[in-house]
């Protein structure tokens, strides 16, 4: 079984500060890990994965996460915020088998204060 | 850019009636999945769906849920009798490789039983 947990439901920052998002994971086997992001009214857009290769993963916007299995964690950062940030953000899981679905996160809400 | 595309946006449904969502993924991926996603609460995978029949599914999908890919392009979801717990935005995705590559979602169809 597979869960996925983020901290914090709601995270304000200012624009220009620096963004951190927590994920912790469980998961039975070695995980594929992503995170996305969903934008009012649009669907899932994917910002990153982690599927075994390097452990820091860059993604669009100037995101990235680092995997780091001691700590069961997939944080996503971003140095500096920008005001289109504003969105909600989840953490997902897989197992990588070929049909498997995503367990996902109860989501971040990012708030940007100007 | 190929996308994911779901009809209708927002369908509105008497408690007990049959609905269907309508999806088509992007053409040349071959893993389809719906999730759904209750309002305020995460999303959640319910069924995918490989090489014409169900691979996996959550134990949120019980008899009352069906899939079905009934030409080349569409991939539907459909719910017997609804109840009013079935209100949530209902998510299509497909992929090409499965469960360690991205999954593309849709906008996603709005129900609302009443």
């Amino acid at each position: 079984a597979q869960s996925v947990t983020q901290l914090g439901s709601h995270v304000s920052v200012s624009e220009g500060a620096l963004v951190l998002l927590r994920c912790n994971y469980s998961s039975s086997v070695p995980p594929y890990l992503f995170w996305y992001v969903q934008y009012p009214n649009q669907g899932l857009q994917l910002l990153l994965k982690y599927t075994s290769a390097a452990t820091l993963v860059k993604g669009i916007n100037g995101f990235e996460a680092e995997f780091k299995k001691s700590e069961t964690s997939f944080h996503l950062t971003k140095p500096s915020a920008h005001m289109s940030d504003a969105a909600e953000y989840f953490c997902a899981v897989s197992s990588g088998g070929g049909a498997d679905g995503l367990t996902f996160g109860k989501g971040t809400h990012l708030i940007i204060q100007p | 850019e190929p996308e994911v595309t779901q009809t209708p946006s927002h369908q509105v449904t008497q408690m007990g009636q049959e609905v269907i969502l309508r999806c088509v993924p992007i053409s040349n991926h071959l893993y389809f999945y719906w999730y759904r996603q209750i309002l305020g609460q995460k999303v959640e995978f319910l069924v995918s769906f490989y090489n014409n029949e169900i691979s996996e599914k959550s134990e949120i999908f019980d008899d009352q849920f069906s899939v079905e890919r009934p030409d080349g392009s569409n991939f539907t979801l459909k719910i017997r009798s609804t109840k009013l717990e079935d209100s949530a935005m209902y998510f299509c995705a497909s992929s090409d490789f499965g469960g360690n590559t991205e999954a593309f979602f849709g906008q996603g169809t709005r129900l609302t039983v009443v």
